[in-house]
């Protein structure tokens, strides 16, 4: 059984870098074929793609994030990472990480981790 | 990028009711299209996949219909644990995108 668990800082102050890591268990995350996804939800429940990690390392992210996301594998550790440079206040967000089921739908889902950015 | 509208945002039935939820997209998505259910503090999760495929273990009471852009999710008896908000979701272009989300209430 697949399972993910986001962990990271709760309060980020604007300007500075968001970084949230992923633990997955019950399966290799270099095993070939699974994509890895980084999805935010807002105060007002819409829900937002950030981007993707291929096994392989190959990452592909959401245009409207503007160059601001980094997605990144630690096989070592069987996790992957987020990291968001230059937050504002609208980054303040659940943000979930998701494996991609089939094409491109999400199943399972980590629990989420909210990030609230404030000085 | 494919802008998903849903509605209507909030659906007030009771327990054994029928319940239709809509979903369309801004350009065709072909079936390209799936269904979660999100409970109040928890993840969303996948129900439908591809327009009409309940994904594993969702009950039969659960259904998906439509193609290009006109798309629906139908409960056919609410059970209390139905109460929830449920959002769709295209993966026929890029950026993948999300709808707003309908809440189903109790009545």
């Amino acid at each position: 059984q697949v399972q993910l668990q986001e962990s990271g800082p709760g309060l980020v102050k604007p300007s500075q870098t968001l970084s949230l890591t992923c633990k997955v268990s019950g399966v290799s995350i270099s095993s070939g074929g699974n994509f890895w996804t980084w999805i935010r939800q807002y105060p007002g429940k819409g829900l937002e793609w950030i981007g993707y990690i291929y096994y392989s390392g190959r990452t592909y992210y959401n245009p409207s994030l503007m160059g601001r996301p980094t997605i990144s594998l630690d096989t070592s550790k069987n996790q992957f990472s987020l990291k968001l440079t230059s937050v504002t206040a609208a980054d303040t967000a659940v943000y979930y990480c998701a494996k991609h089921w089939g094409v491109n739908w999400f199943d399972p889902w980590g629990q989420g981790t909210l990030v609230t950015v404030s000085s | 990028e494919i802008v998903l509208t849903q509605s209507p945002a909030t659906l007030s039935l009771s327990p054994g009711e029928r319940a239709t939820l809509s979903c369309r997209a801004s350009q065709s998505v072909s079936s390209y299209l799936a269904w979660y259910q999100q409970k109040a503090g928890r993840a969303p999760r996948l129900l439908i996949y591809d327009a009409s495929n309940r994904a594993s273990g969702i009950p039969a009471r659960f259904s998906g219909s439509g193609s290009g852009t006109d798309f629906t999710l139908t409960i056919s008896s609410l059970e209390p644990e139905d109460f929830a908000v449920y959002y769709c979701q295209q993966r026929s272009n890029w950026p993948l995108t999300f709808g707003g989300g309908t809440k189903v209430e109790i009545k």
